[in-house]
């Protein structure tokens, strides 16, 4: 079955340390693979995706995430955060080559909350 | 600039009194997707059109309906909702190609009293 784990429910940290939100995927075919960020009653947001090429992707807001095909994971990183980084944030996949419907696979979510 | 607009951003509604959220966007895309997120949940995708195809959702309830007059616009009609069906509706598109991202809306907030 196809499907997405984010390891971790709710993350806490402290303004300014590094984060690290854990996201795992199960597929039988090649996938392309993003983070959405979705803010208190509001829509998902585009941070990053990985499509083919460099394993290491870059997004907005300083997040950046490493596609790590043996271990079937796309963990998103940010050096240094923000009070306003926090939010929800989703792993999801979309199905790649013959396999693709469209239709994006989410994982749980993932709550980030940075306090001073 | 907003390209993907759903109106109301807030729905209340009574137990059983048919409700519709609607959904614009400015991308010209060709795939409309509408998803229901329940309170610290991921969204559930409930159908999508591929222009004008609809494709349900195999656990969508019939008491989700949905139309698509035109490429601009699509509509989600909640015929008879149930305390149940409070939650956050997505309205999401996508353009051609494989690789194709989602574009989401800010959301529909619906509450049933």
């Amino acid at each position: 079955a196809q499907s997405v784990t984010q390891l971790d429910s709710q993350v806490p940290v402290f303004e300014e340390a590094p984060v690290e939100l854990r996201c795992n995927y199960s597929s039988s075919v090649s996938v392309y693979l993003f983070w959405y960020v979705q803010y208190p009653n509001q829509g998902l947001q585009l941070l990053l995706k990985y499509l083919s090429g460099s394993t290491l992707v870059k997004g907005i807001n300083g997040f950046e995430a490493e596609f790590n095909k043996s271990q079937t994971s796309f963990h998103l990183r940010k050096p240094s955060v923000h009070i306003s980084d926090t939010a929800e944030y989703f792993c999801a996949f979309i199905k790649g080559g013959s396999s693709n419907t469209g239709k994006l696979i989410f994982g749980q979510g993932t709550t980030l909350q940075v306090k001073p | 600039d907003a390209m993907v607009i759903q109106n109301p951003r807030y729905q209340v509604t009574q137990f059983g009194k048919p409700v519709t959220l609607s959904c614009s966007q400015t991308l010209n895309h060709n795939v409309m997707y509408w998803y229901q997120q329940k309170s610290s949940q991921a969204p559930k995708l409930l159908f999508h059109y591929y222009d004008k195809d609809f494709n349900n959702e195999a656990d969508t309830p019939d008491n989700f309906q949905s139309r698509r007059p035109n490429t601009s616009f699509c509509f989600l009609d909640i015929r008879s909702p149930g305390l149940g069906d409070a939650a956050m509706y997505l309205c999401a598109t996508r353009g051609g190609g494989e690789t194709g991202e989602l574009f989401f809306g800010e959301g529909s907030r619906l509450t049933v009293l």
